[in-house]
């Protein structure tokens, strides 16, 4: 149990466009999500946390017109880039948090690589 | 501010060998979560193992056991008979309420045929 998925797993834009990252709990309900970037050889890094039917909430630095996070529902959540550019490239993940639960489990992640 | 330091970038050990990654985190939380999470190449983040604050006892999983020493802020982890499947990034992560999760740089591990 405590699956999470994420569509697409790579993902290849033309600069200026956007693209849509989802991110799945597939066998459970997930009142928080969250969206972690990572650099190669590098950490991850949060960019934000999604509650579902509301608002998320975004890290310091993280362009919230840029990077639109909708949590419609308790196992779905999406990452949308808006008007891609190279230094968007980069490999993204979430998370989700079961209901009562500490733990996080994590997505396999999405690369994304904008031309 | 939570802070999570893993000050080896990189290293290695012998297949068979034990091998101990170090991580220190700084909080003025009393009630927190720590984590080691293993990335292998294929970049799938996997819960090694986890500790819960208030536990004294260091948490054991088949070959992984950690070092908590909460008063100094430390939260080793130890490898014993690594495998060459333990050739991994490893992070170290705290989380307290609110489950905000925060990483360490990691420590890249290699084990050697």
């Amino acid at each position: 149990g405590a699956v999470v998925s994420q569509h697409p797993s790579r993902v290849i834009c033309k600069s200026g466009t956007s693209v849509k990252i989802e991110c799945r709990s597939l066998d459970f309900q997930a009142t928080t999500m969250f969206w972690y970037r990572q650099f190669p050889k590098q950490s991850l890094m949060l960019m934000a946390t999604s509650n579902e039917g509301s608002k998320a909430t975004y890290e310091q630095g993280v362009e919230k017109d840029k990077f639109l996070i909708n949590h419609a529902s308790l196992t779905l959540s999406t990452l949308t880039v808006t008007s891609a550019h190279p230094e968007d490239s980069s490999f993204y993940i979430c998370s989700a948090n079961r209901d009562i639960s500490y733990e996080q489990y994590f997505g396999p992640g999405t690369r994304l690589t904008v031309t | 501010a939570q802070t999570v330091t893993q000050s080896q970038p990189e290293m290695s050990v012998q297949e068979a060998e034990t091998v101990t990654l170090s991580c220190t985190y700084d909080t003025s939380e009393s009630n927190y979560y720590l984590f080691w999470y293993k990335q292998p190449p294929s970049r799938q983040m996997i819960l090694v193992i986890r500790q819960e604050a208030y536990k004294q006892q260091n948490a054991t999983e088949n070959r992984f056991s950690v070092n908590f020493q909460k008063a100094a802020k430390s939260f080793s982890l130890k490898i014993s008979d690594s495998q060459l499947g333990d050739t991994a990034m490893y992070f170290c992560a705290f989380q307290f309420t609110g489950n905000q999760f925060y990483f360490g740089t990691g420590t890249s591990l290699t084990v050697i045929p």
